[in-house]
């Protein structure tokens, strides 16, 4: 069965360290989104790619970058962690760029940076 | 800009009672509106959705009613049970784009 998977699924990090988290779909899906979830805020768009070499800046961007190399990985590159960036993280696919498609969802990577 | 409004919560409710989660939206054109849940510790899945006004959504007991005129969502179930305990989303897609933007989601409890 098409799948999406997050890892980790838990990281403990320090405030100034690279940090790299993994999304990997089997959907062949050309659309793909990161998000945070944070208490009050329900779920927030970081990043999102309609295709290879595509990625888009999202409503929280800063700090975060993305790339897209191939139809199966958006792997999301915090480049220097801050505190402000604990939190519930989630990937996310979908075929279709418009037309009410279903974004199906990976388990979430919980982040907390010490 | 788009922006999405749920009723706060927590919500507890005993099993066998109605359910109302209210939402409702801002946003520019003609957008899509989504209800996703999420069980705990998992990801979030698709409840339903709608297209287009006056479109009723429906899944599992749960429907919800595109209002253009009062730019709403509402989630309706007429009896809840305790596996229906779970945190549930409000979205809207723009008309462009496929980007979802969320609201605060509501927590519901459902006690036997």
């Amino acid at each position: 069965d098409a799948e999406i998977t997050q890892s980790p699924r838990h990281k403990i990090t320090e405030t100034g360290r690279q940090v790299t988290l993994a999304c990997h779909q089997t959907w062949n899906h050309n659309n793909m989104f990161w998000y945070r979830q944070d208490l009050g805020h329900g779920l927030r768009l970081i990043h999102y790619s309609y295709g290879v070499q595509d990625t888009n800046k999202g409503e929280v961007s800063d700090g975060y970058s993305v790339s897209r190399s191939n139809t199966e990985d958006l792997p999301l590159t915090l480049e220097s962690a801050a505190s402000s960036q604990t939190s519930v993280y989630f990937c996310a696919s979908s075929a279709q760029a418009s037309g009410a498609d279903t974004q199906y969802f990976g388990p979430g990577t919980r982040l907390t940076v010490l | 800009g788009n922006s999405v409004t749920q009723m706060e919560g927590p919500v507890t409710l005993s099993e066998e009672a109605f359910l109302t989660i209210n939402c409702t939206y801002t946003a520019t054109g003609y957008p899509s509106l989504f209800w996703y849940v999420q069980y705990p510790g998992e990801g979030l899945q698709l409840l339903l959705k709608a297209t287009k006004a006056d479109d009723k959504g429906s899944n599992k007991g749960f429907e919800a009613t595109y209002r253009k005129e009062t730019t709403s969502f509402h989630l309706e179930k007429g009896s809840v049970q305790v596996s229906d305990s779970a945190v549930y989303f409000c979205a809207l897609e723009e008309t462009s784009g496929s980007r979802l933007t969320f609201g605060e989601g509501t927590q519901l409890t459902v006690n036997p």
